[in-house]
């Protein structure tokens, strides 16, 4: 049982470049997130999924898109990639129980635009 | 608006206890969560609280009080390995998680 993963662990984007972080979890939940983690911050949520085929947008979904064609996959897509993006982004999964969740992270992609 | 506040940075020494306190305001409240990260590496899930008091486990407890929108997570015997981030987190109105910053923690021998 793997959780959740995410590929690459890291990435050096030029500005205008476009790329997709790739999220997986094997625990067959049916929420899935994208968050953005800039240095002394929180957590800021971009996008999440609350099903195969459903998304809706987070706090700050500007510059990014999803899709979630199956329960495991849950990818991000930067188009355009601009200085602003550089950060660790962090995929998670929950399945919400009696009104309460847990989300289980995966490791992290850090993302560096120059 | 949503807020979370919690302290940006706190020292304690190994052995000791440390309380983190964490405010919040939010539309709507479903329920409380404590995550501990450590240096780059992703959050982990620590409590929940859902309604008043004290839940303990192990060396940890988290603390909840939502007439005052008022959490703390508790921790004893502080070993080395508990230096991280604890970030508190609300569920609001719609489940969405909302985080504070986290609170640096520094443990010294």
């Amino acid at each position: 049982n793997a959780g959740v993963t995410q590929t690459p662990k890291f990435r050096i984007l030029k500005i205008g470049q476009s790329m997709t972080l790739q999220c997986t979890q094997d625990m067959n939940h049916n929420y899935m997130y994208w968050y953005r983690q800039d240095p002394g911050m929180g957590l800021k949520l971009i996008y999440y999924s609350v099903g195969a085929g459903i998304t809706d947008k987070g706090e700050v979904p500007n510059g990014y898109n999803v899709s979630r064609s199956t329960t495991e996959d849950f990818p991000l897509r930067l188009e355009l990639a601009a200085p602003s993006q550089t950060s660790v982004y962090f995929c998670a999964s929950s399945n919400r129980d009696r009104g309460g969740e847990t989300q289980y992270f995966g490791p992290g992609t850090r993302l560096l635009v120059l | 608006g949503q807020n979370i506040d919690q302290p940006t940075e706190m020292t304690a020494t190994e052995g000791a206890i440390v309380q983190i306190n964490c405010t919040y305001q939010t539309s709507g409240f479903n329920g409380l969560f404590w995550y501990q990260q450590h240096a780059g590496e992703a959050p982990t899930f620590l409590s929940y609280n859902v309604l008043d008091g004290l839940e303990e486990k192990g060396r940890f407890s988290s603390f909840l009080s939502r007439s005052k929108g008022y959490s703390y997570l508790l921790l004893k015997e502080l070993q080395m390995k508990d230096s991280a981030s604890y970030l508190c987190a609300v569920g609001d109105s719609n489940y969405q998680l909302i985080w504070g910053a986290g609170t640096k923690l520094i443990i010294k021998p």
